[in-house]
């Protein structure tokens, strides 16, 4: 009964090659985010989505998009990594922006060579 | 969000129970205390969030003192599954508002055999 749900679970791309990383949840939560956390770091907010309002992180680099088509699913694009995007990218969702429990996904940890 | 101050790390044994002291000098009156837990190569799990007073589940007990300038997350009888990292996060809760999370360098709790 897993609630969110990243896909892939390890994820290894060429520098400069476009990623997508993907995240679904069933908790029918209206507000999906994005963390990327670096080894021994703790996580950053990159994103957030309530319902299709996106919302951007003011130092969120422009490599770094999202997409969220449906209420279930969001999307992580890196355009180009670089070496320095290597990390843990996490989803989160939350029922509310007026909470700070959120639901967390198993992340995806990418690998830039 | 107010700034906190958690140890970088702690020991502990099976069978013990673990203190972990967050300070938040500069804590305002809309503030709550939330902690967070992150197992390796997981997201963060929320454990417990509380205002004043005592806050207890059947995971953890949160202790607020009556100044509110720190806060004690207390895990009883820890194993060996109980090793993470635990993130201490202050913030208002506002109804209606955005509360976002930002995570500080949390504590490394290693409990060994």
């Amino acid at each position: 009964d897993a609630m969110v749900i990243q896909n892939p679970r390890y994820q290894v791309t060429q520098f400069g090659k476009p990623v997508t990383l993907s995240c679904s949840q069933t908790l029918n939560h209206n507000v999906m985010y994005w963390y990327q956390q670096k080894s021994s770091q703790a996580p950053k907010l990159l994103f957030h989505y309530y319902d299709k309002d996106f919302n951007n992180e003011a130092d969120t680099p422009d490599n770094f998009q999202s997409r969220r088509p449906n209420t279930s699913f969001c999307f992580l694009d890196i355009r180009s990594p670089g070496l320095g995007d290597a990390a843990m990218y996490l989803c989160a969702t939350s029922n509310s922006l007026a909470t700070y429990e959120q639901y967390f996904g198993p992340g995806t940890r990418l690998t830039v060579t | 969000l107010a700034k906190t101050t958690q140890p970088i790390s702690m020991d502990s044994y099976e069978g013990q129970e673990v203190n972990i002291t967050c300070s938040h000098n500069n804590i305002a009156t809309n503030d709550y205390i939330t902690w967070y837990q992150q197992f390796p190569s997981q997201g963060p799990r929320f454990i417990i969030q509380g205002y004043k007073t005592k806050v207890t589940n059947e995971v953890a007990s949160l202790f607020i003192p009556a100044d509110r300038k720190s806060s004690t997350l207390s895990l009883p009888r820890v194993s060996l599954s109980d090793t993470a990292v635990y993130y201490c996060l202050v913030g208002a809760l506002f109804s209606g508002g955005y509360n976002k999370l930002i995570f500080g360098a949390g504590t490394r709790l290693a409990v060994h055999p």
